[in-house]
């Protein structure tokens, strides 16, 4: 049980190109999230999914892409990397159901736009 | 969710109680005190939460005042491994909507445990 995994660790971009950060769990949740995280900042929701084939908007969403085409993928897509994207991201896991919803997160990828 | 307010930083020294506090004076009757840490920039860890009893679980223990305004985590023994930065969270508890499955965090306490 790997729990939730993030691909890669580090990227290091040039302003204006695309490119996908991969997360996947093997819990079966039904929920799966992105955030961000600024240096000195608590995280903030980028995007989120309640299941395959469903995604909304968080706080942030702006300059990014989801989809969710199977309950264990939930890929994030920057598609003009600007350099204000610049932070860590981190997504994070859990199901819908039951008190506690605890969320898992994984590592995060640390991305840096020049 | 309700705004929660929390010391930027705190020290304890090691083997003893490291008590954090938390303020949620605006908290509604159906709203949890969730508890999450992140330790050097790893993802962020779940440790407890509650709705207005006291909880306990392996890591820790979560006391909530009896008007559910304010909150302390504690963790009993600290260790150095404790070291981390620690968020009180208020947010609506049981079986979610999306939107409702959201964490809003604040900046949190940073909690360094010292020899």
């Amino acid at each position: 049980n790997a729990g939730v995994t993030q691909t890669p660790k580090f990227q290091v971009l040039k302003t204006g190109q695309s490119m996908t950060l991969q997360c996947a769990q093997d819990m079966n949740h039904e929920y799966m999230s992105w955030y961000r995280q600024d240096p000195g900042m608590g995280l903030r929701l980028i995007h989120y999914s309640v299941g395959a084939g469903i995604t909304d908007q968080g706080e942030v969403p702006n300059g990014y892409n989801v989809s969710r085409s199977t309950t264990e993928d939930f890929p994030l897509r920057l598609l003009s990397a600007a350099p204000s994207q610049t932070s860590v991201y981190f997504c994070a896991s859990s199901t819908l159901s039951g008190e506690s919803n605890e969320q898992y997160f994984g590592p995060g990828t640390r991305l840096t736009v020049t | 969710d309700a705004k929660t307010t929390q010391p930027t930083s705190m020290d304890c020294a090691e083997g003893r109680a490291a008590n954090l506090p938390c303020n949620h004076s605006t908290i509604s009757g159906n709203e949890y005190v969730y508890w999450y840490r992140q330790i050097h920039s790893q993802g962020p860890q779940y440790i407890i939460h509650g709705l207005k009893n006291n909880e306990t679980n392996e890591m820790a223990s979560l006391i909530i005042t009896e008007d559910r305004k304010s909150s302390t985590l504690i963790l009993p023994h600290a260790t150095l491994r404790d070291t981390a930065v620690y968020y009180c969270i208020v947010r609506v508890g049981g079986v979610l909507t999306g939107g409702g499955n959201k964490l809003t965090f604040g900046t949190g306490t940073q909690l360094k445990v010292e020899l």
